[in-house]
């Protein structure tokens, strides 16, 4: 166990839907990330928040959205849908160098 | 940028033997560290070892150690005496060493399966 929590486990949503993933970090660390893996992309970072604040963007599309809140969790907005969304979300978190992985949460757009 | 290679999409080794990922990467960055995750069939990451780009000595967690050779840009993966449950999906990945912005880059990672 990470000790970082993701839910939910699965979601199953139809296209054009839109909806939150949440993630709570270990105890004590700032830092969040947000990752999607795919069979087409791999294992892509997408965005981290930084004690609140956003610190960092990758390859992530502007229908998603993230925040960070005072308690350090997060969550991962994902609206208007697509087929191709279908993925696993991984949230992490880090205190240093290190980065310990939630279990993720399977997103099925159907 | 930084990018990862994997170049062993799968690999079958038999159980009690060593074995050892590739992994290669490119960084223009002086300052780094390198990483390798576990993904069982479950779907889970898992950390397995860390490598900073100056430490001296190889990194080593239990039968997992790390092959770094810096001039070869090279950051392999042995595991020894292979277990049943060894069998999964192995990734490589790295991120800058810059405090507060420690986003990692993953290689397409390597399937092993152990045979009994």
């Amino acid at each position: 166990d990470s000790g970082v929590t993701q839910t939910p486990k699965h979601l199953i949503t139809a296209t054009g839907q839109r909806v939150t993933l949440r993630c709570s970090p270990r105890s004590g660390d700032l830092s969040v990330y947000w990752y999607q893996q795919s069979l087409d992309q791999g294992l892509q970072f997408l965005i981290q928040y930084y004690n609140g604040e956003e610190r960092a963007k990758g390859n992530i599309l502007e229908r998603f959205s993230a925040q960070q809140f005072p308690d350090l969790h997060s969550e991962l907005n994902l609206s208007s849908l697509e087929l191709g969304d279908s993925a696993l979300y991984f949230c992490a978190s880090s205190a240093s160098n290190e980065q310990y992985f939630g279990p993720g949460t399977r997103l099925t757009v159907t | 940028a930084q990018k990862i290679t994997q170049t062993q999409p799968g690999m079958f080794v038999q159980e009690k033997e060593a074995v050892t990922l590739d992994c290669t990467y490119d960084t223009s960055d002086q300052s780094y560290g390198l990483f390798w995750y576990k993904q069982p069939s479950s779907g889970e990451m898992i950390f397995l070892i860390y490598q900073g780009s100056y430490d001296e000595q190889n990194a080593t967690e239990g039968r997992y150690s790390l092959n770094f050779q810096k001039a070869r840009k090279s950051a392999n993966l042995v595991i020894s005496a292979s277990q049943l449950g060894d069998s999964a999906m192995y990734f490589c990945a790295m991120s800058p060493y810059n405090f507060g912005n420690e986003k990692l880059t993953f290689g397409t990672g390597t399937r092993l399966t152990i045979i009994p």
